[in-house]
């Protein structure tokens, strides 16, 4: 079955140690993004690729990054976890950014800063 | 600006009543609205969508969604309740332009009690 996948499921950190999350898709669509979900509250965008071109929400802090090498993978980069930075990370794609594209989660990555 | 707000926090309803799920929008031209649902410690799960068309929108595990532009709203409704429906619900509104983002909702959390 075509779908989004996240690696790994769960995921302890140290403060300010470097941390990366991984997400990849069998559905070949174009656009990836980056949400993070604290404590069951509306997922937040943090950025998106649309093919190769990297789109940065204004307010996302720049300890935040993002790497796309292929079609498959996007990873998203945590150059120094805060405690803040705890919560579900959701990696979600959709073929175009058009306004009738439904965006396809994975099924996240929970982060944990110790 | 454009938003969707989700009025109660919390819906309770017993197993084989008919439920209900409230969301208005705010946005500037044609709405595009979709419906999520997320259960514990997984990612977002695509329900149903409404472009344009039909008012009532058919999606997936019985659940349909009532467009009314009118009153702004994009309710969620499913004529008999399950147990395993309980989960966390969120509706989303996709911005205008070609960013492909969307916008969420807070979310609702359905409690369907046998």
């Amino acid at each position: 079955d075509a779908m989004v996948i996240q690696n790994p499921r769960y995921q302890v950190t140290q403060f300010g140690k470097p941390v990366t999350l991984s997400c990849s898709q069998t559905l070949n669509h174009n656009v990836m993004y980056w949400y993070q979900q604290k404590s069951s509250q509306a997922p937040k965008l943090l950025f998106h690729y649309y093919d190769k071109d990297f789109n940065n929400e204004a307010d996302t802090p720049d300890n935040f990054q993002s790497r796309r090498p292929n079609t498959s993978f996007c990873f998203l980069d945590i150059r120094s976890p805060g405690l803040g930075d705890a919560a579900m990370y959701l990696c979600a794609t959709s073929g175009r950014r058009m306004g009738s594209d439904t965006q396809y989660f994975g099924p996240g990555t929970r982060l944990t800063v110790l | 600006a454009q938003s969707v707000a989700q009025p109660e926090d919390q819906v309770n309803v017993a197993e084989g009543n008919p439920l209900t799920v409230k969301c208005t929008y705010s946005v500037s031209g044609n709405p595009y609205l979709f419906w999520y649902v997320q259960y514990p410690n997984r990612g977002l799960q695509f329900l149903l969508k409404y472009i344009t068309g039909d008012n009532l929108v058919k999606g997936s595990y019985g659940f349909e969604a009532e467009f009314n532009k009118s009153q702004t709203s994009f309710h969620l409704k499913k004529p008999s309740a399950l147990v395993s429906d309980s989960a966390l619900y969120f509706c989303a509104v996709r911005v205008t332009g070609n960013t492909g983002k969307l916008i969420f909702g807070q979310g609702t959390t359905l409690q369907v009690k046998p």
